[in-house]
């Protein structure tokens, strides 16, 4: 089973258009991050929250943790050719060192 | 900062040699540093958590004797796959965690290294 759940899996939309992409888990985590891959290339971490209903900005994008810290959403607003990539979100969980990764979502953003 | 480097970035060779895949945080020290497997189109595995000093931890299904994870220092890890075969053909990725200040597990990723084995 897969501890955290991204949805959608693809998404192609057109420039100027926004977007969300959920990553939802029955578990409790103590932080998450999302991170951003182009191809050939390692993640980016783009940021990490760790408080229950906390928001954090970044340009265009935003992203919240939710109350119960099980679930987590990036909102893109006017998504523009170089947000393309794959959106990876992981969580970490009480006292692991290790970061469970959601599959993934592959963004397409056409100009 | 956080800057993560791997060498060699591509590497190509034949069925039954070893190849040596070295991961190196430029500007912090990693006290834990982690090896990921990705195949085209999905997200990262892990392979194995490697600490400074100690064995490393692999996950169930990877073989230790394949994958040798030596971490030598604060700032270099190495991954060797040793007799590589075609389906060991991958995009490895290695990240670390900054010793100092890290209480969220943030993790920085290398640029990965896409290894072709003939």
């Amino acid at each position: 089973t897969q501890l955290l759940e991204q949805s959608p899996q693809f998404l192609s939309i057109q420039e100027g258009e926004n977007l969300t992409v959920y990553c939802n888990s029955s578990s409790v985590f103590s932080s998450l991050q999302w991170y951003r891959q182009e191809p050939g290339e390692g993640p980016v971490l783009l940021v990490t929250v760790v408080t229950g209903g906390e928001v954090k900005k970044l340009k265009r994008l935003t992203f919240q943790f939710g109350d119960a810290r099980k679930d987590s959403s990036l909102h893109i607003t006017a998504a523009q050719p170089g947000d393309t990539g794959l959106y990876l979100c992981a969580g970490a969980q009480g006292g692991s060192e290790k970061l469970v990764f959601g599959k993934g979502t592959k963004l397409t953003v056409n100009p | 900062g956080a800057v993560v480097s791997q060498h060699p970035s591509r590497v190509i060779c034949k069925s039954g040699t070893s190849v040596k895949i070295e991961c190196r945080s430029l500007d912090f020290q990693a006290t834990t540093m982690f090896w990921y497997r990705q195949f085209p189109k999905q997200s990262l595995m892990l392979m194995a958590t490697s600490n400074e000093g100690s064995k490393a931890t692999y996950e169930q299904g990877v073989e230790k004797d394949k994958f040798l994870i030596n971490h030598a220092s604060l700032t270099l890890s190495t991954l060797t796959v040793t007799s590589a075969h075609p389906e060991d053909s991958s995009f490895y990725i290695c990240s670390a965690r900054d010793r100092a200040g890290d209480i969220y597990n943030e993790q920085f990723f290398g640029p990965g290294t896409r290894l072709t084995v003939l």
